[in-house]
């Protein structure tokens, strides 16, 4: 596609539950990463996907986050047992390559999850 | 990652031209300087990046010290859309690396 698809846009669950977030990045971008913003505050790194394995995971905050990106391009992001401070917005951008600063990144507009 | 500092805010009016200063004392040779920008209820936004030499597009123009240690994102002609909060980032070459965003400068343009 055009740009980075983010779906849904706004998630309301109730606390405890289990959500899937999915990105669908621009088509040939091998990178893949995951971000979550909180009101007033910069993007916070979440995980990077090379392809279908995950090069860096140390943004994670806890086991009940977990990320696949089985076919090297669409990604889920999960969360078990929601808490009301997971409340954020997910983010996710891909770019050409993950290795090198020659390369920016494209964002999508990401996923709104509030938790009740 | 090394570290960026910029002012919380700045303010513009609009038609006139906004200069955004970064420091990065601490930058390593192969760090690349990277914009972004987020505009409200938006992704950020890629602006412009460079690593030596002083690069333009057509969004912005980005000016970089002789010894880069800090850069300067500049908007030729601000207008109301360019609004937004503006980061500024060092991602190094070479390497599987992120992106680290800070807090950034907030821009207000006013008429």
């Amino acid at each position: 596609g055009a740009g980075v698809s983010q779906t849904p846009s706004n998630k309301v669950t109730e606390k405890g539950k289990y959500v899937e977030l999915r990105c669908d990045p621009i088509s040939g971008h091998t990178a893949l990463y995951w971000y979550r913003q909180s009101l007033g505050q910069g993007p916070e790194f979440l995980i990077y996907f090379q392809g279908t394995g995950a090069a860096d995971d140390s943004g994670l905050p806890n086991d009940r986050f977990f990320a696949v990106r089985p076919e090297g391009s669409v990604s889920t992001l999960k969360i078990q047992r929601t808490e009301r401070g997971d409340s954020a917005v997910y983010l996710c951008a891909s770019s050409p390559n993950g290795a090198g600063g020659n390369y920016g990144y494209t964002f999508g507009s990401g996923t709104r999850l509030t938790v009740v | 990652d090394a570290k960026t500092t910029q002012p919380n805010s700045m303010e513009s009016n609009e038609e006139e031209p906004v200069h955004l200063p970064c420091n990065h004392s601490t930058i390593s040779g192969t760090d690349y300087i990277h914009w972004y920008r987020q505009l409200p209820s938006q992704g950020p936004e890629y602006v412009i990046h460079g690593l030596t030499s002083n690069v333009n597009n057509r969004m912005a123009s980005l000016a970089i010290a002789e010894d880069r240690k800090s850069s300067t994102l500049i908007l030729h002609r601000a207008t109301l859309r360019d609004a937004a909060v503006y980061y500024c980032i060092l991602r190094a070459t070479g390497t599987a690396s992120k992106l680290t965003f800070g807090t950034g400068t907030r821009l207000q343009v006013t008429l």
